[in-house]
């Protein structure tokens, strides 16, 4: 699978958008970008994946860039509790392995 | 309520008394695995399952044993636990079809001594 780059740190004002960077410039074709998050000491919590288009849930967006070789996820309205690690992976999909590898992440801190 | 339940939450034990950590699902899936999680090594895969009797190794799969009998329950085993075992991990289970990528468990802060 495709290594990924994060920033370590970020901050982010409350009710602002918080965007969150993550290089993966050695994806290929049939890779789908994954994104978690980790609240503390608590089990990492699935948020979003998308494998060219730009995708968007309850939670979060993700946008892919054209060339596929960056994307960032974007909480439109960041509160107190979205203050959490978030982890972008890169991995083939959908289900011919379980193998599913995190890197160091982005931490994560919204300010009132 | 779908989740994966991990038992004990919390653990302390003695180097080389075998123990088990119990992980079951509710959700029907096909995947489970288990990670550790070290301050300054992130989250790292030991095992992990894509079906029943199907096991393949993570990254540090030194000094466990899993298994996968039947479809739900998925036990990580320390034989001879060590001190460098002391960690907290978390059991994943995933129905990779959907796209989902895993649901986690609460986590088993263990401690051998």
């Amino acid at each position: 699978d495709a290594k990924t780059t994060q920033p370590p740190s970020m901050d982010c004002a409350e009710g602002r958008a918080a965007n969150l960077p993550c290089n993966h410039s050695t994806i290929s074709g049939n890779e789908y970008v994954y994104w978690y998050r980790q609240i503390h000491s608590q089990g990492p919590q699935y948020i979003i994946h998308g494998l060219k288009n730009n995708e968007t849930n309850e939670m979060a967006s993700l946008i892919i860039t054209e060339d596929r070789k960056s994307s960032t996820l974007i909480l439109p309205h960041a509160t107190l509790r979205d203050t959490a690690v978030y982890y972008c992976i890169v991995r083939v999909g959908l289900g011919n392995t379980g193998k599913l590898i995190f890197g160091q992440g982005t931490t994560l801190q919204v300010k009132p | 309520e779908a989740q994966v339940t991990q038992n004990p939450r919390y653990l302390i034990t003695v180097t080389g008394k075998k123990l088990t950590v119990t992980c079951s699902q509710n959700m029907n899936h096909e995947y489970m695995s288990w990670y550790r999680q070290d301050p300054g090594l992130g989250l790292r895969q030991i095992y992990y399952s894509m079906n029943v009797e199907v096991t393949d190794k993570g990254d540090v799969p030194e000094g466990y044993k899993v298994s996968r009998k039947e479809k739900r329950n998925f036990p990580l085993i320390l034989e001879s636990p060590s001190p460098n075992q002391t960690s907290l991990y978390f059991c994943a289970s995933s129905n990779w079809a959907a796209g989902y990528g895993y649901t986690f468990g609460s986590g088993t802060r263990l401690t051998v001594v």
